[in-house]
């Protein structure tokens, strides 16, 4: 199947910095990614839909200054939590839709990315 | 509002026995639903899938899942479960406008 890099996989932060993670479909083109925030033993919560060279649509009560969603390209996508606080530690889980039209194709996901903000 | 339901948080089978993890949902329109499984500190990783055709449905790893449109359910099985099918499991449904709906999950601990 369709392959989803996420990166990092881990990263540690001092509180008040920014931390960017790329999440990249490496052989498929994917106009659109999916952001999800996981807490521990919960279930994902999407916090926004990242559109290629247009604006990240948020779900309800997603900081979008705090979540900066940038889709330059096709194959790119990145989530920049800025100026983060320990609050903002959490898995990150990006996810893009194979072609095949809505709902046909499966969404693959990234392998997560869990930041730790101290 | 639509919605989809795992009504257990946890799931006990021995090796060897049968495993279902249920899952029921509740949408507008023709259902497009999903399973897929996560492993700790994982991303998720697609078992299967129900867009039209066939109630039963194969998938990876041995799965299967049955479609039951009066029931409204979509419950995950397998005719034999192994150790390493422990894991986390989502029932996931279409929405529409790109958005899935995400059940709670439900996690399966296959006891040797």
């Amino acid at each position: 199947g369709a392959v989803v890099s996420q990166h990092p996989s881990w990263v540690i932060c001092k509180s008040g910095t920014s931390v960017k993670i790329e999440c990249r479909s490496l052989d498929f083109q994917a106009t659109t990614m999916f952001w999800y925030r996981q807490f521990p033993k919960q279930s994902l919560m999407l916090m926004a839909t990242s559109n290629e060279g247009s604006k990240a649509t948020y779900e309800q009560g997603v900081e979008k200054d705090k979540f900066l969603i940038n889709h330059a390209s096709l194959t790119l996508s990145t989530l920049t939590v800025t100026s983060a606080h320990p609050e903002d530690s959490s898995f990150y889980i990006c996810s893009a839709r194979d072609a095949g039209g809505p709902g046909t194709g499966e969404l693959f996901f990234g392998e997560g990315s869990r930041l730790t903000v101290l | 509002a639509q919605s989809v339901a795992q009504p257990e948080d946890q799931v006990n089978v021995a090796e060897g026995n049968p495993l279902t993890v249920k899952c029921t949902y509740s949408v507008s329109g023709n259902p497009y639903l999903f399973w897929y499984v996560q492993y700790p500190n994982r991303g998720l990783q697609f078992l299967l899938k129900y867009i039209t055709g066939d109630n039963l449905v194969k998938g990876s790893y041995g799965f299967e899942a049955e479609f039951n449109k009066s029931q409204t359910s979509f419950h995950l099985k397998k005719p034999s479960a192994l150790v390493s099918d422990s894991a986390l499991y989502f029932c996931v449904c279409f929405g529409g406008y790109n958005k899935l709906i995400f059940g709670a999950g439900t996690r399966l601990a296959v006891h040797p």
